[in-house]
């Protein structure tokens, strides 16, 4: 099973919203992401968890807040988030394993639209 | 630092083969990934190959790496409209939550 799931699908917020997307993975993976893309340009880092610890913060405005409840669920808290926030996101998981293969599974991302 | 070139667009007729061609500047890379992204969806992982080898198969995906010129390319034979998507080329290193480069997409179209 390489299945990463994502929810929900697209969602809509206003400005003053406070919404949260979510992902899941059962492929044991210790790592695991955050990536934003715009239409057409290639997926940009966000976030790194690393055994449940955020390793990697790509300077990410703090209306973006990251969560890792346990090693197969990871969150993406939002809030006041402005039009130009408008993108799919991408998470991704990968074994993290010291010496082997680090190959990121992607999920189908959340469209998220910004009014 | 490490780049990954690639062409914008691709065009082919259905039936024919397509060739994706895609640099790399880091010699250490180990992995080179094709990902694949139909509109409206995440990325999926069509292929990798590591560094220490020169070709990998996999029923229409042929994946060619030169490591001397830091060439990469993906073919897809008797290319079909289902295809059409955008195809990253990728490339990253063993080990870690190392955060494999992407390229820009190169976007293919397949004709009838």
């Amino acid at each position: 099973d390489t299945e990463v799931t994502q929810t929900p699908k697209h969602l809509v917020m206003g400005m003053t919203n406070k919404k949260s997307l979510k992902c899941e993975q059962h492929m044991g993976h210790r790592a695991m992401y955050w990536y934003k893309q715009k239409a057409k340009k290639p997926p940009e880092l966000m976030f790194v968890y690393s055994y449940e610890k955020l390793s990697i913060n790509e300077s990410v405005p703090s209306r973006f807040s990251p969560e890792c409840p346990n090693s197969s669920l990871l969150n993406l808290h939002l809030h006041a988030l402005q039009p130009e926030d408008s993108a799919l996101y991408l998470c991704a998981s990968s074994q993290d394993r010291a010496g082997g293969t680090d190959t990121q599974y992607f999920g189908p991302g959340t469209r998220l639209t910004v009014l | 630092g490490e780049d990954v070139e690639q062409s914008l667009f691709l065009s082919v007729r259905e039936g024919d083969s397509s060739v994706i061609n895609c640099t790399y500047t880091d010699s250490s890379s180990t992995y080179l990934y094709w990902y694949k992204q139909e509109p409206g969806a995440g990325l999926q992982l069509l292929t990798y190959i590591f560094s220490n080898m020169d070709m990998k198969q996999d029923q229409r995906l042929t994946v060619l790496l030169n490591k001397k010129d830091k060439h990469l390319s993906l073919r897809i034979a008797d290319t079909q409209t289902g295809d059409s998507a955008i195809y990253f080329c990728a490339e990253g290193k063993a080990g870690g939550s190392y955060i494999p480069t992407f390229g820009r997409g190169t976007s293919l179209i397949v004709h009838p």
